[in-house]
């Protein structure tokens, strides 16, 4: 298994209040992902980095900042939390984008905001 | 914009019988096609994708899908399903316009004994 670790796996938090998730990865890959799972949408793409410091927007990153600062690390925070964020989200790595590698997922991180 | 869909939210099917789950996208570019799978509690891993070539795919688990260019398609296949086949499966595009991965919604095999 690609050695990927999301904390914490289980958050519960009231809303208005900051969250923030963490990513870490242990193999060196480029290119990290953060994406939300809700029932009936698949995976929805937040943020991704491509690089040290390097980030984009996804599909749904109104609410959400990331942050970079080493290649392993890959940090989701929210703001001011609502209820619509009550989630499933999942970092997933890749090495590129291009040559359509594959990605490689983490455990998930059960996030519900009262 | 582009899309991917997943005709079947569920599908229910007995033990051992054949499977076909159903992909279809709206695109005119080059893509690459990937299904994975999620089992519970867990999650995604990738089953099988398709870069160029022959436009039939095997996979991991015994699993295959068939790239058809002219009906958009990438229908996901298995022979014979066991109980350990209980997941959900996803469809995803990458459009070489933007290099994101469009995911489909899902589809949630269920094996009956």
């Amino acid at each position: 298994d690609a050695g990927i670790t999301q904390s914490p796996r289980h958050k519960v938090t009231e809303t208005g209040t900051p969250v923030t998730l963490r990513c870490h990865q242990t193999e060196n890959h480029r290119y990290m992902y953060w994406y939300r799972q809700d029932p009936g949408h698949g995976l929805r793409l937040i943020h991704y980095s491509y690089g040290v410091k390097d980030t984009d927007k996804g599909e749904v990153s109104d609410g959400y900042s990331v942050s970079r600062s080493k290649t392993e690390d890959f940090l989701l925070t929210l703001e001011s939390a609502t209820s619509s964020q009550t989630s499933v989200y999942f970092c997933a790595i890749s090495e590129s984008i291009q040559r359509g590698d594959e990605q490689y997922f983490g455990p998930g991180t059960r996030l519900t905001v009262t | 914009a582009q899309s991917v869909t997943q005709l079947d939210s569920q599908v229910p099917v007995f033990e051992e019988a054949p499977v076909e789950l159903r992909c279809n996208y709206s695109s005119s570019v080059s893509v690459y096609l990937f299904w994975y799978v999620q089992y519970p509690n867990q999650g995604l891993q990738l089953l099988l994708k398709y870069l160029s070539g022959s436009t039939l795919v095997k996979g991991i688990n015994g699993f295959e899908a068939e790239f058809n260019k002219s009906q958009t398609s990438f229908h996901l296949r298995k022979p014979s399903v066991h109980i350990s086949d209980t997941a959900e499966y996803f469809c995803a595009v990458l459009m070489d316009s933007n290099y994101q991965l469009i995911w489909g919604a899902g589809t949630k095999l269920i094996i009956k004994p």
